[in-house]
């Protein structure tokens, strides 16, 4: 299971925190992965990072503005979210990258972040 | 940068059979995987690594990928399966999704 949180209401220029609990698996054996889908738009890959962290990738669109994170210890990965802009607006997703071909194979209910002045 | 193209939307009648289509530089030499979306829920895979479908999906789900194009096929469409429909194929590390289509049981 993967449940999200810290989605919510922010200014232009803000800055959030997200923040994804996993339980019912070995978090530490899978990569994860944020995903948004924007209101009247389609899915969107955010960002990825490898099991222990070293390997991180980011879409254009996010890039030097937010920041993955994960804490194997405690089942939890994060995005930090900063100089947050009106189109940032969007239901944000945990998935987890797992199964052959690696597709996401589990995906969170999603946390809402408005981006509106 | 990688781009998968899919048709905005696509109609099919109820029993009939529907075809969504994903376009991408030679993206047979990818997996591609598709994943339903119904309002209000989150994504859920219904066909991955081109063709394989996943434990509880329904054997009317079937997938294909050669040369630029995958396609995702409905056979006996339902009521049921309304909804948007999403390729995804992996380029290095970073998941790219097409733009979706939505799919319209009339």
């Amino acid at each position: 299971q993967l449940v999200e949180s810290g989605g919510g209401l922010a200014q232009p220029g803000g800055s959030l925190r997200l923040s994804c609990a996993a339980s019912g698996f070995r978090f530490s054996s899978y990569d994860m992965n944020w995903v948004r889908r924007a209101p009247g738009k389609g899915l969107e890959g955010l960002s990825y990072i490898s099991t222990g962290g070293s390997t991180i990738y980011y879409a254009d669109s996010v890039k030097g503005r937010f920041t993955v994170s994960r804490d194997n210890a405690k089942n939890s990965l994060y995005l930090q979210m900063y100089s947050l802009r009106v189109e940032d607006t969007a239901v944000y997703y945990c998935a987890r990258r797992g199964g052959s071909g690696y597709y996401f194979d589990y995906w969170g209910h999603g946390t809402l972040v408005t981006v509106s002045s | 940068s990688y781009e998968l193209t899919q048709p905005p939307s696509v109609s099919v009648s109820p029993g009939q059979t529907a075809s969504i289509t994903c376009s991408g530089d030679k993206l047979g030499d990818k997996y591609a995987h598709w994943y339903q979306q119904k309002p209000g829920q989150s994504p859920v895979v219904v066909i991955y690594q081109d063709e394989r479908r996943p434990s509880g999906i329904p054997e009317r789900f079937s997938g294909s990928n050669s040369g630029n194009t995958a396609t995702l096929t409905i056979s006996g469409t339902q009521a049921m399966d309304e909804a948007d429909y999403y390729c995804q194929a992996w380029v290095t590390n970073t998941a790219v999704f097409g733009g979706g289509t939505k799919l319209t049981v009339l």
